[in-house]
C-alpha cells in the first residue's frame, strides 16, 4: 500500500513554545489530509480536514488559531501547535487520501507523540 | 449521538482460536465504507479490512474477515486461528458518502489479549 511519513515521531517541548509536524504522502499526490488526536486509552478524534490550497476545516470545538494547519502541496500538511501547553500532549496522527485518479483509500501516517512540559 | 459502537473494551483469546469483535454502526447515507484497523503499542494504525455498503459478500482478507449485517448495522470483524502478535487494539471506523474525502469516525476501540 502506499506510505505516509510523519516527522517527528516523537517530540518534547516546553509550555509556552510551539511545534510542528510534517505529514507527507510519499509516493502518491492526496487532495486531502486530514488530522487526528488520540489521548492514552482512548479512540482517534478528528481534529481538522486538510485541503490543498485552500483552508482547513476544524471540528468543532478545535481551536483552529492553536492548532495552524498548511496544505502547501498535494503531499505535504503541516500542523502546528502554537503556544503549545501540557494538556496538548497527545499522539497525533495524520492520513492521507485518497490518491488522486484513485478509489476510497487512507493511509495513515505512523503518529507523532507530543509532549509538553 | 455515537455513530460507531464497540461494546467491548476488552477480550481474551487463545492463541489458535477465533475471537469476533463487535462493532455497530449508525448513519443515515445509504453510501458508506467500514473499515477495521489494528492498533499495536507503537501507535501505527494497520489497515486490515474494509467493507463496502454496497458490496454483496462479506470482506475477507487472509485470517481476518467481516461480518456485514446491513440490517442490523453491524459489522464486526472475525479473526481466525489467533496469533500472540494479534495482541493490540482494534478499531472499528467508518466513513459515509461516495467519494474518499471524508474523514473516518471511529469506534472506541477493542483491546485483544491473546492469550499462549
Amino acid at each position: 500500500g502506499a506510505v505516509v511519513s510523519q516527522h517527528p515521531s516523537r517530540v518534547i517541548c516546553k509550555s509556552g513554545t510551539s511545534v510542528k509536524i510534517e505529514c507527507r504522502s510519499l509516493d502518491f499526490q492526496a487532495t486531502t489530509m486530514f488530522w487526528y488526536r488520540q489521548f492514552p486509552k482512548q479512540s482517534l478524534m478528528l481534529m481538522a480536514t486538510s485541503n490543498e490550497g485552500s483552508k482547513a476545516t476544524y471540528e468543532q470545538g478545535v481551536e483552529k488559531d492553536k492548532f495552524l494547519i498548511n496544505h502547501a502541496s498535494l503531499t505535504l500538511s503541516t500542523l502546528t501547535v502554537t503556544s503549545a501547553h501540557p494538556e496538548d500532549s497527545s499522539f497525533y496522527i495524520c492520513s492521507a487520501g485518497p490518491p488522486l485518479g484513485g478509489g476510497g483509500e487512507q493511509y495513515f501516517g505512523p503518529g507523532t507523540r507530543l509532549t509538553v512540559t | 449521538a455515537q455513530k460507531i459502537t464497540q461494546t467491548q473494551p476488552g477480550m481474551f483469546v487463545q492463541e489458535k482460536e477465533a475471537v469476533t469483535l463487535d462493532c455497530t454502526y449508525d448513519t443515515s447515507d445509504p453510501s458508506y465504507g467500514l473499515f477495521w484497523y489494528k492498533q499495536p503499542s507503537s501507535g501505527e494504525m494497520i489497515f486490515l479490512i474494509y467493507q463496502g455498503s454496497y458490496d454483496q459478500q462479506n470482506a475477507t482478507e487472509g485470517r481476518y474477515s467481516l461480518n456485514f449485517q446491513k440490517a442490523r448495522k453491524s459489522a464486526n470483524l472475525v479473526i481466525s486461528a489467533s496469533q500472540l502478535g494479534d495482541s493490540a487494539m482494534y478499531f472499528c471506523a467508518m466513513r459515509e458518502g461516495v467519494t474518499g474525502r471524508r474523514a473516518l469516525t471511529f469506534g472506541s476501540g477493542t483491546r485483544l489479549q491473546v492469550q499462549p
